[in-house]
C-alpha cells in the first residue's frame, strides 16, 4: 500500500507549550488528509479533515483554535496542538487519501501515529 | 445511536482455529464502504479488507474474508487458520457517501483478539 509517515513518533512536552505533528504522503499526492485521536484502549475519533490549499473541516466538539491544521502542499499536513495540557495527551494518527501518483486512488492510508504526552 | 457496533470487547482463540469478529453498522446512505483494520501494540493501523455497499461478492484477502450481510447491516471479519501474530486490536470502520475517500472513517470500539498457543 501507499506510505504515510508521521513525525515525531513520540513527544513529551510541558504543559502550556505547543507541539507540531507532521503527516507526509511519501509516494503519492493527497489533497485530503484526516486527523484522528485515540485515547488508551479506545477507538479512533475523527478530529478534522485537512484540505490542501483551504481551511480544515473540524468535527463537532473539536476546538479549531486548539488544534491548528495546515495543509500547505499535496504531500504534507501539520497538526499543531497549541498550549497543550495533560488532557491533550493521546495518540494522534493521520491518514491520507490517494489523489494521484499511484493507485489505489481515493483510498486512505494511515500513518504510524504520534504519541503525545503532556506533563 | 452508534454507527459502528463491535459487541466483542475481547476474544481468546486457540491457534489455527478460525475466528469471526462481529461488526454491525448503521447508515441511511445507499453508498458506503466498510473496512477492517488491525492495530498491534505498536499502534499502526494496518488495512485488512474493504467491502463496498454495491459489491455483490464478499471481499477476501488471503486469510481474511468479510461476511457481508447487507439486509442485516453486518460486516463480520473472518480470519481463517489463526496465528499467534494475529493477536491485536481489530477495528471495523465505515465511510459513508458515494466514495472518493472524501470523508473520514467512523470506527467501532474494537475487539481485542488474543490467539493462544
Amino acid at each position: 500500500g501507499a506510505v504515510v509517515s508521521q513525525h515525531p513518533s513520540r513527544v513529551i512536552c510541558k504543559s502550556g507549550t505547543s507541539v507540531k505533528i507532521e503527516c507526509r504522503s511519501l509516494d503519492f499526492q493527497a489533497t485530503t488528509m484526516f486527523w484522528y485521536r485515540q485515547f488508551p484502549k479506545k477507538s479512533l475519533m475523527l478530529m478534522a479533515t485537512s484540505n490542501e490549499g483551504s481551511k480544515a473541516t473540524y468535527e463537532q466538539g473539536v476546538e479549531k483554535d486548539k488544534f491548528l491544521i495546515n495543509h500547505a502542499s499535496l504531500t504534507l499536513s501539520t497538526l499543531t496542538v497549541t498550549s497543550a495540557h495533560p488532557e491533550d495527551s493521546s495518540f494522534y494518527i493521520c491518514s491520507a487519501r490517494v489523489t494521484s501518483g499511484r493507485p489505489p486512488y481515493n483510498e486512505q492510508f494511515f500513518g504510524p501515529g504520534t504519541r503525545l504526552t503532556v506533563l | 445511536a452508534q454507527k459502528i457496533t463491535q459487541t466483542q470487547p475481547g476474544m481468546f482463540v486457540q491457534e489455527k482455529e478460525a475466528v469471526t469478529l462481529d461488526c454491525t453498522y448503521d447508515t441511511s446512505d445507499q453508498s458506503y464502504g466498510l473496512f477492517w483494520y488491525k492495530q498491534p501494540s505498536s499502534g499502526e493501523m494496518i488495512f485488512l479488507i474493504y467491502q463496498g455497499s454495491y459489491d455483490e461478492q464478499n471481499a477476501t484477502e488471503g486469510r481474511y474474508s468479510l461476511n457481508f450481510q447487507k439486509a442485516r447491516k453486518s460486516a463480520n471479519l473472518v480470519i481463517s487458520a489463526s496465528q499467534l501474530g494475529d493477536s491485536a486490536m481489530y477495528f471495523c470502520a465505515m465511510r459513508e457517501g458515494p466514495g472518493g475517500g472524501a470523508d473520514g472513517l467512523t470506527f467501532g470500539k474494537g475487539t481485542h483478539l488474543i490467539i493462544q498457543p
